[in-house]
């Protein structure tokens, strides 16, 4: 079946860092793809989201890229801020099926 | 503003006790979920449902079941819960046609 699959965290920057979570994909046919992220004590909030290869979505500073020829869709921002820290998770839905989540990634930024 | 609550943030029960929890959404969603977030598992499809009185098992439904009476609510039941059903409760809703999911806080609860 579809699956997701996460760098390990917990992942700890300083502020103004370069982040890059990494995510790879396994899935028959050409699903749409996620990050949602967690603010403590929070439900999950869509980030950004793409829908077909090579497409690129971004907010907030946050980009990914659909790259189909590697199944991977990481997560990348210039300059981090303490306000980032949260939990990321990467996400898959394929046609006619739910959404399968990766593990989730911890981030924690530092003053 | 899209909302999705959760009855209860915090939950404390006793193995063996039925327990219901209560999920409510604001913005005329046809989709509901249930999931279970546990670390290093990520979220986990308990149940869902596509309409009223429609339900739907997801990945792990054993020990669970629910009950979606209005469009605007969706329950999640433990008949007799147990110790290994301490977790992160989350419920999500989403439209027909966006797949897009909206969550709600969470209820963490604690079987003892």
């Amino acid at each position: 079946g579809d699956s997701v699959t996460q760098m390990e965290g917990p992942v700890t920057l300083s502020e103004e860092a370069f982040l890059t979570i990494n995510c790879t994909y396994t899935a028959t046919g050409y699903p749409s793809l996620f990050w949602y992220v967690q603010y403590p004590g929070e439900g999950l909030q869509l980030l950004l989201k793409a829908t077909k290869a090579d497409d690129k979505g971004s907010n907030k500073g946050f980009e990914a890229t659909y790259r189909k020829e590697t199944t991977s869709f990481h997560l990348e921002k210039g300059s981090v801020q303490v306000s980032d820290s949260a939990v990321y998770f990467c996400a898959l839905l394929s046609y006619g099926q739910n959404f399968v989540f990766g593990p989730g990634t911890r981030l924690s930024v530092l003053p | 503003d899209v909302k999705v609550t959760q009855s209860s943030r915090y939950l404390v029960k006793r193995t063996g006790e039925k327990v219901f929890l209560e999920c409510v959404q604001d913005m005329d969603h046809e989709n509901m979920f249930w999931y279970r977030q546990d670390p290093g598992l990520g979220l986990r499809l308990i149940y869902f449902s596509y309409d009223v009185k429609m339900k739907e098992k997801g990945d792990i439904p054993e020990g669970y079941s629910v009950s979606r009476e209005k469009k605007e609510r969706f329950s999640l039941i433990l008949e007799s819960a147990s110790t290994n059903q301490t977790s992160m409760y989350l419920c999500a809703s989403s439209l027909l046609s966006t797949y897009e999911q909206y969550f709600g806080p969470g209820t963490r609860l604690t079987v003892t």
